[in-house]
């Protein structure tokens, strides 16, 4: 089974900090993305890499930046942390071949006070 | 441009009743269609997908979904809901037919009562 693991299940930071979510997959996927889930908007897409060293932003990548150095791990942060990124981060890979399921990680509750 | 509507926030319905939750979808070319389903405190789980051929989708749990095109709609149906079924759902569609980036509805909250 593929397992995607988040490193913190709820996170808690300060206005102006930098944030790190750390994300790893174990099935040698080549995508990986990272989402932000929010009561009646669903996910939205922030960044997603197809591959190491590669990203593409996705619907709302303001205020963040992402990092992919290797295969497995897939890095979000948030350069300068605000009270509305407040949010359930979700990410999640997929892999090789056309239309493949995305697996997802439990998600990192973050708040920012 | 791409997009994919769940009309119904929540969806209530009796144990051993059918269900069915509701998607349509608005594409530019073949739709590649999903659905997942979200239990408290988790990620989401993959439950079926809509490629080609036969309409009718069968996935995970005994849940199936049927696509219709002249419809533009992709609902998920369960012959006999259960309890444990109660939990987040999402519809997804293909932003295109050569990436696995998805746009997802807005959920659609399946409460089962005893």
């Amino acid at each position: 089974d593929v397992k995607v693991t988040q490193s913190s299940r709820y996170l808690v930071k300060r206005t102006g900090e930098k944030v790190f979510l750390e994300c790893v997959q174990d099935m040698d996927h080549e995508n990986m993305f990272w989402y932000r889930q929010d009561p009646g908007l669903g996910l939205r897409l922030i960044y997603f890499s197809y591959d190491v060293k590669m990203k593409e932003k996705g619907d709302i990548p303001e205020g963040y930046s992402v990092s992919r150095e290797k295969k497995e791990r897939f890095s979000l942060i948030l350069e300068s942390a605000s009270t509305n990124q407040t949010s359930m981060y979700l990410c999640a890979s997929s892999g090789n071949g056309l239309i493949q399921p995305q697996h997802f990680g439990d998600g990192t509750r973050l708040s920012i006070l | 441009a791409q997009s994919v509507a769940q009309p119904e926030d929540q969806v209530n319905v009796a144990e051993g009743n059918p269900l069915t939750v509701k998607c349509t979808y608005s594409v530019s070319g073949n739709p590649y269609l999903f659905w997942y389903v979200q239990y408290p405190n988790r990620g989401l789980q993959f439950l079926l997908k809509y490629i080609t051929g036969d309409n009718l989708v069968k996935g995970s749990y005994g849940f199936e979904a049927e696509f219709n095109k002249s419809q533009t709609s992709f609902h998920l149906k369960k012959p006999s809901a259960l309890v444990s079924d109660s939990a987040l759902y999402f519809c997804a569609v293909s932003r295109s037919y050569n990436t696995d980036k998805l746009i997802f509805g807005t959920g659609t909250r399946l409460q089962v009562f005893p």
